[in-house]
């Protein structure tokens, strides 16, 4: 089974903290790993994917296979990292998601 | 291009009836994906189509049904509508199937009264 766990429903930080968002997956494959983030009054859009390796607005995420993990990090929050965000597992099916997690930023 | 388009924008429905939601994938998209978005959860995996065939299917009952149309829009139908299926409504496209990035639209709200 697919499973994906996003273990905070809410992340508060101070402007300029480090950023850690948590995501735990369980996938018996070999996975795709994503995160996707929705703004306020904004539709859901990829963030990263594991397979790019590529920092999007200073985040990046490695997956841990050895620990099933895909935590997302900032060095420094900016209040416009204040949205909502979805870890996702692509194994076969398209896309599996976390229940998400909440970042508030706080200035 | 104005990305993914979904319709119509709210839906209010009673238990017991049918619904009909629409999606425009972007053009030269031939993939259209649909997910059902609880209140407090993520999206949830119900149906992939792919050149006009159903590619994928999640963990909805038979009510839930969807078809792609040879310009590649789609539609998702659920009939003997419940209460536990007002929900946002999401579809999402891409250029083919398999890792190709998903683009989301902006969803349908059905509200089951």
């Amino acid at each position: 089974a697919q499973r994906v766990t996003q273990p905070e429903k809410l992340l508060s930080v101070f402007k300029g903290a480090p950023v850690e968002l948590k995501c735990n997956y369980s996938y018996s494959g070999s996975p795709e790993l994503f995160w996707y983030v929705q703004y306020s009054r904004q539709r859901l859009q990829l963030l990263l994917r594991h397979i790019s390796r590529e920092s999007i607005k200073g985040f990046t995420a490695d997956l841990n296979k050895g620990e099933t993990s895909f935590h997302l990090k900032k060095p420094f929050a900016q209040e416009e990292d204040s949205a909502m965000y979805y870890c996702a597992l692509k194994g076969n099916t398209p896309l599996v998601f976390g229940k998400g997690t909440r970042l508030s930023v706080i200035a | 291009d104005a990305g993914v388009t979904q319709s119509p924008t709210h839906l209010i429905k009673t238990r017991g009836q049918h619904v009909t939601l629409r999606c425009s994938p972007i053009s030269g998209h031939k993939s259209v994906s649909w997910y059902q978005q609880v209140l407090g959860q993520g999206p949830q995996f119900i149906f992939q189509y792919y050149e006009k065939e159903e590619r994928g299917r999640g963990n909805f009952p038979d009510r839930f049904s969807a078809r792609q149309f040879p310009n590649y829009s789609s539609e998702l139908n659920v009939n003997a509508l419940l209460l536990g299926d007002s929900a946002l409504y999401l579809c999402a496209s891409s250029l083919v199937r398999g890792t190709d990035t998903q683009y989301f639209g902006p969803g349908t709200r059905l509200t089951v009264l």
